[in-house]
């Protein structure tokens, strides 16, 4: 069973549209969150964090938690082509000895189109 | 802006060769971490550190090894390069948990 769980897409919406990136994780003690972007052949770039549960917003951004239902979702409002990436979304489980470990998911490929 | 650079964007070596992949970052973060990504099998991590001279496994470390004598720089060494160690190798840096990339190195073993 994976820890970190994403729906691989693609995920296309129209520009202008609000784009939703969902996640899901294990039943395990966490305390962070994280949603990184990556543009094909290029490194992950972290965009959001988010540390308790409610919505965080940062610009067009907004990510949500809910811990209760193991949850992080990632909200892209007023989608742009060069919105079009991969997105990883990273948890940081509390267990002995990875303190500072992320666990990443296998990223949602968003294609935003004209 | 935190910056982590690595030495080679591409790389193309031979079976059996020692490769080394070094890692540095400008920020003082304690930690740093060495990562494969292939497809279908997204971001695994190999090594990390949480200070010099530390080193821990991660998920996949068969085949590799890391050091870290100076804070700001954290070596990957595949002591006999195989095949199935071409990849995107990628570093990144942290000093709590936001972890920050370097640009990544291609690294083609034929």
């Amino acid at each position: 069973q994976k820890e970190v769980e994403q729906n691989s897409g693609p995920l296309s919406v129209p520009e202008g549209a609000i784009a939703s990136l969902n996640c899901t994780y294990s039943d395990r003690v966490s305390q962070s969150f994280f949603w990184y972007r990556q543009y094909s052949g290029k490194s992950p770039e972290l965009i959001m964090s988010i540390y308790s549960n409610g919505d965080k917003e940062d610009g067009r951004f907004t990510a949500q938690l809910n811990k209760a239902s193991q949850y992080v979702s990632l909200l892209i409002r007023d989608s742009q082509p060069s919105d079009s990436a991969t997105y990883l979304c990273a948890v940081n489980f509390i267990s002995s000895g990875s303190a500072r470990q992320l666990t990443f998911g296998s990223g949602t490929q968003l294609t935003v189109l004209p | 802006d935190v910056k982590v650079t690595q030495s080679s964007r591409y790389l193309v070596k031979r079976t059996g060769e020692k490769v080394f992949l070094e890692c540095v970052q400008d920020m003082d973060h304690e930690n740093m971490f060495w990562y494969r990504q292939d497809p279908g099998l997204g971001l695994r991590l190999i090594y990390f550190s949480y200070d010099v001279k530390m080193k821990e496994k991660g998920d996949i470390p068969e085949g590799y090894s890391v050091s870290r004598e100076k804070k700001e720089r954290f070596s990957l060494i595949l002591e006999s390069a195989s095949t199935n160690q071409t990849s995107m190798y990628l570093c990144a840096s942290s000093s709590g948990y936001e972890q920050y990339f370097g640009p990544g190195t291609r690294l083609t073993v034929t």
